[in-house]
């Protein structure tokens, strides 16, 4: 029974295409994120939901936008893919009021042809 | 930005004892400090957090420097599962912004 699941695993798609993650919690959580990892192993945080609401939107180009229908779900969705978006796309999910930390999903890895 | 540093690499043997550095001079006062750690093909998953006092779990002990600009993430007796890459961070609370910087890849040699 997967706490955090992503959806699909893996993504091979042409350039100029959009394509979109899906993302689960059943853990309960207020608040999901999706942090991109790079070639080089560096996590960064892309945006971040608390109970549907956006709270964080760090420096993304505008191809990505996350929608989050209701707070056990944050899909993100990218238009016109280029190379450079190739990555490990992570999403994950944490409690309010507590330093307990992230719930992570096994990762989407993208790569754009 | 990265607000902690971290050696890139540490080797150990196997059932030997594991101290994994992390800096953070910047940390706040009211920052917690918190440890991941990513296995291949793995997102990454908690391994333990503080916030002044020494913590200890079932996966790892966390020895935090009276200054707090210092940890040390302990791992008792190395198995080879634990070959993964470890990353220390910080941040205020669950919704504050963790953010990650390369970590400290560890091998354990059997």
């Amino acid at each position: 029974d997967t706490a955090v699941s992503q959806t699909p695993k893996y993504l091979v798609t042409q350039m100029g295409n959009d394509k979109s993650i899906k993302c689960e919690q059943n853990l309960g959580h207020d608040t999901m994120y999706w942090y991109k990892q790079d070639s080089k192993k560096f996590l960064k945080i892309m945006f971040s939901y608390n109970n549907k609401e956006l709270i964080i939107n760090e420096t993304v180009p505008n191809r990505f936008s996350p929608k989050s229908p209701d707070k056990a779900h944050l899909n993100l969705h990218i238009n016109s893919l280029e190379l450079g978006d190739s990555a490990v796309y992570f999403c994950a999910s944490s409690q309010d009021l507590t330093p307990r930390g992230y719930t992570f999903g096994s990762g989407t890895r993208l790569t754009v042809v | 930005d990265a607000k902690t540093t971290q050696p890139n690499s540490m080797e150990s043997n196997e059932e030997e004892p594991v101290h994994l550095p992390c800096n953070h001079s910047t940390i706040s006062g009211t920052d917690y400090i918190h440890w991941y750690r990513q296995l291949p093909s793995q997102g990454p998953e908690y391994v333990i957090h503080g916030l002044t006092s020494n913590v200890n779990n079932r996966m790892a002990s966390l020895a935090i420097a009276e200054d707090r600009k210092s940890s040390t993430l302990i791992l008792h007796r190395a198995t080879l599962r634990d070959a993964a890459v470890y990353y220390c961070t910080t941040g205020a609370g669950a919704n504050s912004k963790l953010t990650f910087g390369k970590g400290i890849t560890l091998s354990v040699r059997p």
